[in-house]
C-alpha cells in the first residue's frame, strides 16, 4: 500500500517564486490536512480538507493555498515564497474529521533562500 | 488554551533500561489521545490510540497509558532500534477541524 504520497522530497526556492507541494492517497480517506514541522515549535495544521470540494484554514494558514478537487489529492500552494516558509511540511489524512488516526506522508524539507 | 506538554525532551538510556515518557495535557474535552513514532527524515508513524481514562495499549515494548490529565508511554527493555523521537496528540472536542495538538515530542535514544 502506497498511502499518503508526497512530492518532492526536497525544494530550493528563492524568495517570491511559487510552487506547489503534491499529496496524494489511496485509502479513500475524506479528510486530508497540510501541517508544518519547525524546530521547537512542533506540528502545525496548515490547511486541512474534509472531503472533495471543501477546504479550511488551519492555525498557520497566511501565505499557504488549497484545493480538493478529488478525494485523492490535495496540493498545497506556496503563493510567493519567503524565508519564513522554511520547514518540512507533512500531509496526512484519515478517515474522517472525527475518526481513525491520522496517517503522514514522509514529508517535503523546504529551503527559501 | 488547548496544551500538549511532553517530557523530557530529550532520554538517553542503556539497552535494556526500563523508563517512560510523559505527556501532560490541557484540553476543553478529549476525543483521543494518539502517540507517534518519528525517524529522523520520516514522517510520523502511528503507534496508539488512547479514549478513556484507565485505558492501556500495548506494542511489543511498548505500552501506552492514559489518565485523566496525562499519559505515559512506558518502554520495556528497549533496544537501539527503539531510538526516535516520540510524538503525542490530542483530538480534542468540540472539534469539526479534526485538528490533532501535538506536543514537541521526546528524542529517545538507547545506546547499544
Amino acid at each position: 500500500n502506497a498511502g499518503v504520497t508526497q512530492t518532492p522530497k526536497f525544494q530550493v526556492l528563492k524568495t517570491g517564486q511559487s510552487m506547489t507541494l503534491q499529496c496524494a492517497q489511496d485509502m479513500n480517506h475524506e479528510y486530508m490536512s497540510w501541517y508544518r514541522q519547525d524546530p521547537g515549535m512542533g506540528l502545525r495544521l496548515i490547511h486541512y480538507s474534509v472531503g472533495a470540494g471543501i477546504t479550511d484554514q488551519g492555525e498557520v494558514p497566511n501565505g499557504y493555498n488549497v484545493s480538493r478537487s478529488t478525494t485523492e489529492d490535495f496540493p498545497l500552494r506556496l503563493l510567493s515564497a519567503a524565508p519564513s516558509q522554511t520547514s518540512v511540511y507533512f500531509c496526512a489524512s484519515r478517515r474522517n474529521a472525527n475518526t481513525g488516526e491520522l496517517f503522514f506522508g514522509e514529508g517535503s524539507r523546504l529551503t527559501v533562500l | 488554551e488547548d496544551q500538549v506538554t511532553q517530557s523530557p525532551e530529550a532520554l538517553r538510556l542503556q539497552e535494556g533500561e526500563s523508563s517512560s515518557l510523559n505527556c501532560s495535557y490541557t484540553v476543553s474535552g478529549l476525543r483521543g489521545l494518539f502517540w507517534y513514532r518519528q525517524d529522523p527524515g520520516k514522517g510520523p508513524e502511528f503507534l496508539f490510540t488512547l479514549y478513556s481514562a484507565g485505558e492501556e495499549k500495548e506494542k511489543e515494548r511498548l505500552k501506552a497509558t492514559l489518565t485523566k490529565k496525562e499519559s505515559f508511554l512506558h518502554i520495556t527493555a528497549p533496544k537501539p532500534e527503539d531510538s526516535a523521537t516520540y510524538l503525542c496528540a490530542v483530538h480534542i472536542v468540540p472539534s469539526n477541524t479534526g485538528k490533532l495538538i501535538f506536543g514537541q515530542g521526546t528524542t529517545l535514544q538507547v545506546k547499544p
